[in-house]
């Protein structure tokens, strides 16, 4: 089972600052097989990122994905007060299909 | 439209028996892969399982192997997740969601609503 480790668990920061979070993972995963979820309180989770890098649908470009094998990262330039959420990393290059922990973004 | 419309909230005791549902509608239910998503009180997104109704094809957590059954009835659009005997544990929101294209290799898009289900004496 690929484990996914999100950091910081908490990151504070303010509207208009850029926010970068990172999921590593316990071995490569496969062919960039990684999605980045938003969830907000009391909300299904939200689909922000698919194959490390790809913009989802409808999803503004202040968010972006990179990396590969081990090290991935969720960038949201110029923060905006609905951006203050929940973020989860997704393997699903193999099976189980996996979750990170989690990281809270939270306004300072 | 694709969309997944699950059922309602659930209040259970210890022991009993559920079945919740996940509705499909908007694409051809038999095509793609569903899954299902737990989230325990205050905590993170932990997949489940999976079933592709075309042919009912069906791959489970580890961790939840053995104490649920994950279903689907292709005639209805409808998945389905089952406890035979609940524990106050098994107290969580429960997400069904379809994987976003039609093969095995895919993110989760769309979501359904969430099912609250809570066990208690």
């Amino acid at each position: 089972e690929i484990v996914l480790t999100q950091s910081p668990g908490t990151l504070s920061l303010s509207p208009g600052e850029r926010a970068s979070l990172s999921c590593r993972a316990s071995q490569s995963v496969s062919s960039s097989y990684l999605a980045w979820y938003q969830q907000k309180p009391g909300q299904a989770p939200r689909l922000l990122i698919y194959g490390a890098s790809s913009r989802a649908t409808g999803i503004p470009d202040r968010f972006s994905g990179s990396g590969s094998g081990t090290d991935f990262t969720l960038t949201i330039n110029r923060l905006e007060p609905e951006d203050f959420a929940v973020y989860y990393c997704q393997q699903y290059g193999s099976s189980p299909i996996t979750f990170g922990q989690g990281t809270r973004l939270e306004i300072k | 439209e694709v969309q997944l419309v699950q059922s309602g909230e659930e209040v259970k005791k210890p022991g009993e028996s559920l079945k919740i549902s996940c509705k499909g509608s908007g694409y051809s239910f038999t095509n793609y892969w569903i899954g299902w998503v737990r989230q325990m009180p205050g905590k993170g997104l932990e997949w489940m399982g999976i079933i592709y109704p075309g042919d009912s094809d069906t791959r489970y957590s580890p961790s939840v192997q053995g104490q649920v059954t994950i279903s689907a009835d292709k005639s209805i659009s409808t998945a389905y997740l089952q406890w035979n005997s609940l524990k106050a544990s098994d107290t969580a929101m429960y997400y069904c969601a379809r994987h976003a294209g039609s093969g095995w290799y895919n993110w989760f898009d769309p979501w359904g609503q969430g099912t609250l289900v809570t066990v208690s004496s």
